[in-house]
C-alpha cells in the first residue's frame, strides 16, 4: 500500500511570507495528525483531525498556524505570517480504525524561514 | 504534563557491541509505549511498542520491557550494526486521543 504522502519536502522563504503544507495519508486512515519537529527535539502535536473534525489543536498557535481536512482525506497546514521560529520540519502521520493505535508518517516538510 | 526523558546522544559503538538507550516517562493513568526510529534522509518508522506493564515489545534484534515500577522503557539491542546508526525516539500515547508525546531523541552512530 502506498505510504503517507507530503509536500513539498523542503521550502525556504522569508519572515512574514505565508507557507502551505500538504499531507494525504494512507487510505482508510481517519484520523490525521500535523506534529512540529524543531531541530534537536522531538515531533510535537500541533493539530489532530477525526475525519474532517479537529479533536485536539491546543498546542496550535492560532493567530498564525490553521489547518484544514475538508473531505476527510487530505489535509493542508498553513502559516501565516511565517517567524523565524517556526523553522523546522513538519510531520503528517495518520492512524487507522480499530485498536491498533500505530501511526504511520510521511517524509516531513523541512521548512526555513529567513 | 505526561512527558519522556531519554538519555542526550550521540551514542558512539562499534559494530557487534551492546546497546541501551534509556528512557522514561511521566503520564497519568495507562499510557502505551512506543519507540520510533528515523533514518537519515527517512520519516519515522515504528520500530517496536508495548501497551501494557510487563510487556516487551520486539523488532528486528531491539528490545524493550515496559516497566511501570521504575516508569522506563529502555531500548536494548545484543549487538549492533552500522545500519543501525539513525536518531531514535521513545514516545508514549497520552489522552483520549492517542497523540503521541515524543522523546527529544538520541541519535546512534556504529561504527565499522
Amino acid at each position: 500500500e502506498a505510504g503517507v504522502a507530503q509536500s513539498p519536502r523542503y521550502k525556504i522563504i522569508e519572515k512574514r511570507q505565508s507557507v502551505a503544507f500538504w499531507c494525504n495519508p494512507i487510505s482508510g486512515h481517519a484520523t490525521l495528525y500535523w506534529y512540529q519537529q524543531i531541530l534537536g527535539q522531538g515531533p510535537k502535536l500541533l493539530i489532530q483531525f477525526q475525519n474532517n473534525g479537529v479533536v485536539d489543536d491546543s498546542q496550535l498557535p492560532k493567530d498564525r498556524f490553521s489547518a484544514e481536512r475538508l473531505k476527510g482525506v487530505d489535509s493542508t497546514l498553513k502559516i501565516q505570517p511565517a517567524k523565524l521560529e517556526d523553522s523546522a520540519v513538519y510531520l503528517c502521520a495518520g492512524q487507522g480504525p480499530g485498536g491498533n493505535n500505530e501511526q504511520f508518517f510521511g517524509p516531513g516538510t523541512r521548512l526555513t524561514v529567513l | 504534563g505526561d512527558s519522556v526523558t531519554q538519555m542526550e546522544g550521540p551514542v558512539t559503538l562499534s559494530e557487534e557491541a551492546f546497546l541501551t538507550i534509556n528512557c522514561t516517562y511521566t503520564a497519568t493513568g495507562y499510557p502505551s509505549l512506543f519507540w520510533y526510529v528515523q533514518y537519515p534522509g527517512e520519516g519515522l518508522q515504528l520500530l517496536l511498542k508495548a501497551t501494557k506493564a510487563d510487556d516487551k515489545g520486539s523488532n528486528k534484534g531491539f528490545e524493550a520491557t515496559y516497566r511501570k515500577e521504575t516508569t522506563s522503557f529502555h531500548l536494548e539491542k545484543g549487538s549492533v550494526q552500522v545500519s543501525d546508526s539513525a536518531v531514535y525516539f521513545c514516545a508514549l500515547t497520552s489522552g483520549g486521543y492517542n497523540k503521541l508525546i515524543f522523546g527529544a531523541g538520541t541519535r546512534l552512530a556504529v561504527h565499522p
